[in-house]
C-alpha cells in the first residue's frame, strides 16, 4: 500500500535554531500534503495545506513565516520551524493525499522538543 | 465551539464489553466521515468510513446522522488491543477535499 515516509522521528533542540522536518510519499505522486500539529492531549489542529509547485496555505493563526513550508516535488513536502522556541514543542505530523483520491495516507511523526 | 466535538472520556471497560462513541460536527459542507484510531504518540490509523446508511467491519459499527449532525462508533466484544484514543474525523467539504478536521479523540482502555 501507500506509505508517507516522514523524519526525523524525533528531533531535540535549543532555543533559536531551526529544525526541519522531511515528509515523503514513497510509491505515489501527492499534489498535496498537510501538516498537522498535536500538542499533548489534544487532537491534530491542521497547520498548513502544502501544493506542489505553489505557496501553502496556512491556517489561521499559523505563522507563515515561522513554519516555512516548501512542497518542490510531487513526493517530498518540507516544514522547517524557524527560530524554535519551547512553545514549539509538539507532535508534526504530516500526509499526504494520492491525487484525485481523498483517502490521506500519514507519516509516522515528529516528535519536537525545544530546549 | 469546535468543528468536531467528542466525549473526551476515558472510557474504561473490560475485555468483552460494549462502546459507543459519539460525535457531533457543525460544518454542515461536511461530506466525508472517518473514525481514526491512534496510539500515544503516533500517527492516527484509519479505522473506517462513516456511511449514511450505516456501516460495520467486523466488531466496529459506525452510523451517520446527517440531519442531526452526529456520528457514532459502537465496539463489540472489546479487545485489550482496541485501547487508544479513537478521533472523529469530517472534512470541510466543498472544493478542500482531503483537508480533514479532528475531534480532540476519546480515550478507550480496555482492561482485562
Amino acid at each position: 500500500g501507500a506509505v508517507v515516509s516522514q523524519h526525523p522521528s524525533r528531533v531535540i533542540c535549543k532555543s533559536g535554531t531551526s529544525v526541519k522536518i522531511e515528509c515523503r510519499s514513497l510509491d505515489f505522486q501527492a499534489t498535496t500534503m498537510f501538516w498537522y500539529r498535536q500538542f499533548p492531549k489534544q487532537s491534530l489542529m491542521l497547520m498548513a495545506t502544502s501544493n506542489e509547485g505553489s505557496k501553502a496555505t496556512y491556517e489561521q493563526g499559523v505563522e507563515k513565516d515561522k513554519f516555512l513550508i516548501n512542497h518542490a516535488s510531487l513526493t517530498l513536502s518540507t516544514l522547517t520551524v524557524t527560530s524554535a522556541h519551547p512553545e514549539d514543542s509538539s507532535f508534526y505530523i504530516c500526509s499526504a493525499s494520492r491525487t484525485g483520491n481523498e483517502k490521506l495516507f500519514f507519516g509516522s511523526g515528529t516528535q519536537l522538543s525545544v530546549l | 465551539r469546535k468543528e468536531v466535538e467528542q466525549d473526551p472520556g476515558p472510557f474504561n471497560v473490560p475485555e468483552g464489553a460494549t462502546v459507543a462513541f459519539n460525535c457531533t460536527y457543525s460544518n454542515s459542507a461536511s461530506q466525508s466521515f472517518f473514525w481514526y484510531r491512534q496510539d500515544c504518540r503516533k500517527e492516527p490509523k484509519l479505522l473506517m468510513s462513516v456511511y449514511s446508511s450505516g456501516n460495520e467491519d467486523g466488531r466496529f459499527t459506525a452510523q451517520l446522522n446527517r440531519a442531526s449532525q452526529y456520528i457514532s462508533l459502537l465496539i463489540r466484544d472489546s479487545k485489550l488491543s482496541d485501547s487508544a484514543t479513537y478521533l472523529c474525523v469530517a472534512n470541510a467539504g466543498g472544493t478542500s477535499y482531503g483537508k480533514l478536521t479532528f475531534g480532540q479523540g476519546t480515550i478507550l482502555t480496555v482492561h482485562p
